[in-house]
């Protein structure tokens, strides 16, 4: 069954950065893109930005555009995205979907469980 | 890119049908058939409920149903249930590459 697992729970203190990782099983992961997406506490979902996993191809939420960065080992089948100058309103769970133009309709169908990025000094 | 405009809250009694908007404009809504639906429940992840406007993927029950008009998206659940209490977010293609998410709407069964 398609599942992707993120990587656990981190602590991290105001200015560092925060990597966190996403494994895809169960499908074919390079015809797929990955989106990431996060929800701070109390918050709507807010979406950051993708990569096609078969170009490497990335693009961006203005919002995030600089400090954040998308990428993937297609060996691993795993896509990663790394948030830098951290400051506590990033305080929030992360979220990586996978997303299919045609067979998903540009839908994101399936989800990580999500990783909480807490920020704290 | 601005947030897609949903209602905070909505309700209904069991058996009853809710019916969230989800407005955009024409960079997003209007100009695409590519709005998705998502329930979120607290510590969950989200679930995808209907996409390009009125599909259903497999699996998700046929109480739910999508449409759309003009810069107006909505999502219909019927015959409402208890395990239907959640957040629902709308979310738009808004093309070259961009994405962007509703405010999310609260259900409530009463």
């Amino acid at each position: 069954q398609v599942q992707h697992v993120q990587s656990g729970a981190e602590v991290k203190k105001p200015g560092a950065s925060v990597k966190v990782s996403c494994k895809a099983s169960g499908y074919t992961f390079n015809i797929y893109a990955i989106h990431w997406v996060r929800q701070a506490p109390g918050q709507r979902l807010e979406y950051m930005g993708w990569i096609n996993v078969a170009s490497g191809d990335r693009k961006y939420s203005q919002k995030f555009q600089g400090r954040v960065t998308i990428t993937r080992d297609t060996s691993a089948s795993t896509a990663y995205m790394e948030l830098s100058s951290l400051t506590s309103e990033d305080t929030a769970v992360y979220y990586c979907a996978r997303e299919h133009d045609t067979l998903t309709g540009y839908s994101f169908d399936h989800w990580g469980q999500g990783t909480l990025v807490t920020v704290s000094s | 890119q601005s947030a897609l405009t949903q209602p905070p809250s909505a309700s209904g009694s069991p058996g009853q049908s809710v019916t969230i908007s989800c407005t955009g404009t024409s960079s997003d809504v209007v100009g695409y058939k590519y709005v998705s639906w998502y329930q979120h429940h607290p510590g969950k992840a989200p679930k995808l409920m209907i996409y390009e406007i009125s599909k259903r993927p497999s699996g998700v029950p046929d109480r739910f149903s999508g449409s759309k008009s003009d810069n107006t998206a909505s999502l219909t659940v019927s015959g409402l249930q208890a395990e239907d209490e959640a957040v629902y977010y709308c979310s738009s293609y808004a093309g070259s590459g961009n994405w962007v998410f509703g405010g999310g709407t609260k259900v409530t069964v009463l």
